[in-house]
């Protein structure tokens, strides 16, 4: 079955670049049926759909408005698994960030989550 | 885009069904055939109980079931059991490849 593994920091200090990775088993990043999302949680317990990236014949990116000017979300198919970076982070960036997968067969419901990191905004 | 609304929290007894709304706007849940819920255990990523409105991913319990009405979303909980105690989120497409949560439903089974 798909699994979702995430890693990366848990302490990033304001202004500099939030960088999440997250790795894909039991299917491929490449894959023409699925997108993979970022989606965080704030501390006060409200979750935040934040970009995606597929591949449709090329890949594609969406992003979420309120933060559309600070990220990126790409795919690295040799390592298959995707990336969230998020620049000029604020202390209201604090939250818990999970990756998920969502596919045509649910019509892009995020099916299967990653175990979630937890970063802190903080000097 | 601003989340949708859900009620902070919702309680029931077991063997009780309880109702948690999710309220939006007709460019999100009242526009589109596309309301998920979500159910969130403490210290736990969530989990995908419905999609499309209504529909179950297989294996999921048929105690879970999905309404919507104009650009309100309904989730129906009957049974309840004490492992349903959790927080539960609606989710929504919201046009231009974008999607919109709820800010959650705490639900208590006293």
């Amino acid at each position: 079955q798909v699994q979702l593994q995430q890693s990366g920091p848990g302490l990033v200090k304001p202004s500099q670049t939030l960088s999440l990775t997250c790795g894909i088993s039991g299917d491929s990043v490449s894959s023409n049926s699925a997108a993979w999302n970022w989606i965080r949680q704030s501390p006060s317990g409200g979750l935040e759909w934040l970009g995606r990236t597929y591949y449709r014949s090329r890949w594609y990116n969406d992003y979420a408005v309120s933060v559309k000017s600070r990220i990126s979300v790409n795919p690295d198919t040799s390592k298959n698994q995707f990336s969230l970076q998020l620049n000029s982070v604020r202390p209201e960036d604090t939250a818990v960030y999970y990756c998920a997968r969502s596919g045509d067969r649910l019509s892009y419901a995020f099916e299967i989550w990653g175990q979630g990191t937890m970063v802190t905004v903080s000097a | 885009q601003s989340a949708l609304t859900q009620p902070a929290s919702v309680s029931g007894s077991p063997g009780q069904s309880i109702t948690i709304s999710c309220t939006g706007t007709s460019s999100d849940v009242g526009g589109y055939t596309l309301v998920s819920w979500y159910q969130q255990h403490p210290g736990k990523a969530p989990k995908l109980m419905l999609y499309e409105d209504n529909k179950r991913p297989s294996g999921l319990s048929n105690r879970f079931s999905g309404s919507k009405s104009g650009n309100t979303a309904s989730l129906t909980i009957s049974g309840l059991q004490a492992d349903d105690d959790a927080d539960y989120y609606c989710c929504s497409y919201a046009g231009s490849s974008t999607w919109v949560f709820g800010g959650g439903t705490k639900l208590t089974v006293l």
